[in-house]
């Protein structure tokens, strides 16, 4: 499968603890994002890397978000502290820098968290 | 107000219909443009980027005003397959390459 893959597909945790998803992008792109949807809500975008650089993060990254590209391939994103309000679908996605300004992006079939 | 916004229906159609989705976006400083499809718990898939000058892929037809910044996608002869939610979707210049997506739109296809 050469697409955007993600894991764990669905993860159930207690208010509190800490949480932590991987994101594999396909493997030519150089660009990696995360967002974040909730039922009812499209995608809200939450940061996205060039390479292993981290170069926008958006307003809804609390400082209880943390998320790494350490080598430029994978991706994690963490959540320390986790809030009932946390629960939603977390959906990677990657693009290919170089495809002109439509900046397509690839979506992995997303960590659904439910945070009780 | 959010920056794109769209009707969330739904859109109930019997099949064969012609259905049309309407959005609007507030930034003008928006660079790109698509429609992407999301079935029912599944991820978004892009559907089709939307050009300037317009653009038809099949029975999907894709238009852009830019002066009134918006958006709209045209389904023709539409099939059951089609079922599902809309997005639309802009990419803002000055965010790099954020994505930003309307709430979507419910389109149910009826026999």
């Amino acid at each position: 499968d050469t697409g955007v893959s993600q894991n764990p597909r669905h993860k159930i945790t207690k208010r509190g603890q800490n949480v932590t998803f991987r994101c594999d992008p396909i493997s030519e792109h150089n660009r990696l994002y995360w967002y974040r949807q909730t039922l009812g809500q499209g995608p809200e975008f939450l940061t996205y890397f060039q390479n292993e650089a981290q170069l926008e993060k958006s307003r809804l990254l609390s400082d209880r978000f943390s998320a790494e590209r350490p080598k430029g391939s994978f991706s994690t994103l963490e959540i320390q502290r986790t809030e009932q309000g946390d629960s939603a679908m977390y959906l990677c996605a990657s693009s290919l820098r170089g495809t002109g300004r439509y900046n397509e992006q690839f979506f992995g079939p997303g960590t659904r968290l439910t945070v009780l | 107000r959010k920056e794109v916004e769209q009707d969330p229906g739904p859109f109930n159609v019997p099949e064969g219909a012609t259905v049309a989705f309407n959005c609007t976006y507030s930034n003008s400083a928006s660079q790109s443009f698509f429609w992407y499809r999301q079935d029912c718990r599944k991820e978004p898939k892009l559907l089709m980027s939307v050009y300037s000058s317009g653009n038809e892929d099949g029975r999907f037809t894709a238009q852009l005003n830019r002066a009134s910044q918006y958006i709209s996608l045209l389904i023709r002869d539409s099939k059951l397959s089609d079922s599902a939610t809309y997005l639309c979707v802009v990419n803002r210049r000055d965010s790099g390459y954020a994505l930003n997506f309307g709430k979507g739109t419910s389109l149910l296809v009826t026999p």
